[in-house]
This record gives structure tokens, sequence and C-alpha cells, in this order.
């Protein structure tokens, strides 16, 4: 099955850019939506579609994909941003169907 | 704006049953495709279940035949039917909004099921 690879923890100083990889054969082929978790809440959708926001998702938030690489760029990191964070794809044929995340990245705020 | 409210978790014994709801507002949940998706204590996300507007269902391999997705149109409710529970189905279930079948926009708060004796 399609392994979505992230990971584990990135470390960010305030007012810093985080970076957050996603990695996967060829995942520049599919589109790729990512999630965002505060510790006891549910996640929230913050890119969808490679690089598109929805309403309510401030601008620091932005994603890129491309060969074997789906990217979530945080810009000027706050504190209320320390999360995990999650890719997904969707992936289905005839004898397939299948949501994938990847595996969670936790990002901390310093 | 869309809101969901799950429901029906609880402490169950293992091979017992357990029925959880998702009570949508704001928008009509049979006009759209519907997930279920679960997270294990302290680990990643795992969907789980999709129902499409037309009625076919969709299932991960670790649930199929165990569980059943549905929904209710009267009471705009959508739910998820789980049969001979195991310890690994222990989670938090979530139910999500599923718009062209690709991404999840809107999620509920979720509901614990513990499958333990």
């Amino acid at each position: 099955s399609y392994v979505l690879t992230q990971p584990p923890s990135v470390s960010v100083a305030p007012g810093q850019t985080a970076t957050i990889t996603c990695g996967a054969n060829n995942i520049g082929d599919k589109n790729v939506h990512w999630y965002q978790q505060k510790a006891g809440q549910a996640p929230v959708l913050v890119v969808y579609d490679d690089s598109d926001r929805p309403s309510g998702i401030p601008e620091r938030f932005s994603g890129s994909n491309f060969g074997n690489t789906a990217t979530l760029t945080i810009s000027r990191v706050e504190a209320g941003d320390e999360a995990d964070y999650y890719c997904q794809v969707w992936e289905s044929s005839r004898e397939h169907f299948n949501y994938v995340f990847g595996t969670g990245t936790t990002v901390t705020v310093l | 704006e869309a809101q969901l409210v799950e429901s029906g978790g609880d402490l169950v014994q293992p091979g017992g049953s357990l029925r959880l709801s998702c009570a949508a507002s704001g928008f009509t949940v049979r006009s759209n495709y519907m997930s279920w998706v679960r997270q294990a204590p302290g680990k990643g996300l795992e969907w789980v279940s999709l129902l499409y507007t037309d009625g076919s269902t969709y299932y991960a391999d670790s649930v199929k035949g165990r569980f059943t997705i549905s929904r209710d149109n009267s009471k705009n409710t959508l739910y998820l039917h789980m049969n001979s529970l195991r310890p690994e189905d222990t989670a938090v279930y979530y139910c999500a909004r599923t718009p062209f079948t690709s991404r999840f926009d809107y999620w509920g708060q979720g509901t614990l099921v513990t499958v333990s004796s």
C-alpha cells in the first residue's frame, strides 16, 4: 500500500519558518491535503489540493507538491501553530479504494 | 456553518457491538460524501469508511465485513455500526465531510470507543 513518510518532529523559533515534508513515490501526481491537530482536538484542514487554503486559514500556511515530496510551509510561526500535522492523499483503482494519511509531524515552537 | 457532533462511544467487550452516530447541521448528509476516520490513543489518523451520495459504501481492509456505514436522511445523521469489535479498534472515531471524495473538510469532535475486557 501507499506510504506517506513525514519527519516525526520539527522545532522552530517564533517568527521563523517551519517546513514539513511528506514523501512518497510520485506523490507529485496526486492531490495532497494537510491537517493540523492540536492536543485534544479534532483535525483541521489547513491546505488542500497541494496549495489551496480553506477560508479562515492564514496565508502563513502554504503548500507545494512535486516529484516525490509534498511540503507544508508555515511562515512567521506563532505559538498557536504548535500541533501535529498530517498529510493525506486518496488512492483509487478498480480493486482498491483508500485514504492514506502520513505518519504525522509534531511541530514544537521553541 | 457546517457542524458535526458524534455520540455513542463507550467501553465494550471484545466481540461486542456498538453504533456511533454523527448529527450534522449546516448541510445535508444525503447530498455529501461522508466518512469515518479513527485515531488510536497516541497514534495517527486512519480512514475507516466512506458513504457516497448514491449509497455506495467503502471500507478499510481492517474493518471490512465488521463495520457498516449508513445514514438517516430524516435525521440528517450518519452512523457507523460496529460488530465483532477487537481491542485494536480502540480509538477516537471522527466523522468528516468528504467533498469530491478526496479530502476531509469538516470534522466532528470525536467519540471514544474502548474495546477491553
